[in-house]
């Protein structure tokens, strides 16, 4: 069964803190996403890459930076984390730029204090 | 740039109604893709529409595309509670990426 594997399922943060999230696939994926999901706010892409060393801004990069340097890991990474960054995040990867469904990770609840 | 717009945002029904969300774009799409995301989980993919005026069926869930691939619906038929959850329509930007509408949640009364 393919899979995306986010490392914690419940992150707590202080402000300030730099915070890495890891996301892992093992399907041999192209392209990888970050969203963030807010009540009433839907999916929010951060960043995507879809190639490894590439990456692109999604519509809410600001706070946000990312890392590929291997083909099945994808990083997120909050420099200095602030509360309004608490959010849940979701990795997501796919096999085809056009026509691939999305396959998710089960999320990391991000909690900053 | 390209917009995605979900309606209603909620829909609680009486178990047994039915239930349909729509998907509307201000451009042509090329493709358009249901997901399904339960409380608590994560979105799982349900089903790609390619072709005009496509409409495909899983069980009680029938999903269509329009004829100008502008719009599309996704209609449960006799609601049941394990339908409950958060449907999302997504389109392809023609960037590498998806562009996800904004999600109806379904709330399923017993």
């Amino acid at each position: 069964d393919v899979k995306v594997t986010q490392s914690s399922r419940y992150l707590v943060k202080r402000t300030g803190e730099k915070v890495f999230l890891e996301c892992v696939q093992d399907m041999d994926h192209e392209n990888m996403f970050w969203y963030r999901q807010d009540p009433g706010l839907g999916l929010r892409l951060i960043y995507f890459s879809y190639d490894v060393k590439m990456k692109e801004k999604g519509d809410i990069p600001e706070g946000y930076s990312v890392s590929r340097e291997k083909k099945e890991r994808f990083s997120l990474i909050l420099e200095s984390a602030s509360t309004n960054q608490t959010s849940m995040y979701l990795c997501a990867s796919s096999p085809d730029v056009a026509v691939g469904s999305y396959t998710f990770g089960s999320g990391t609840r991000l909690t900053v204090v | 740039g390209q917009q995605v717009m979900q309606i209603p945002q909620y829909q609680h029904v009486q178990e047994g109604e039915d239930f349909t969300t729509y998907c509307n774009s201000s451009t042509t799409l090329s493709n358009i893709q249901w997901y399904k995301q339960r409380p608590g989980g994560h979105p799982v993919f349900l089903i790609q529409l390619v072709k005009s005026g496509e409409v495909k069926k899983q069980k009680r869930l029938t999903f269509q595309f329009g004829e100008a691939k502008k719009n599309s619906s996704l209609h449960i038929t006799a609601t049941q509670t394990t339908d409950v959850g958060t449907y999302f329509c997504a389109v392809y930007s023609g960037t590498y990426k998806y562009i996800f509408g904004t999600g109806t949640r379904l709330k399923v009364l017993a």
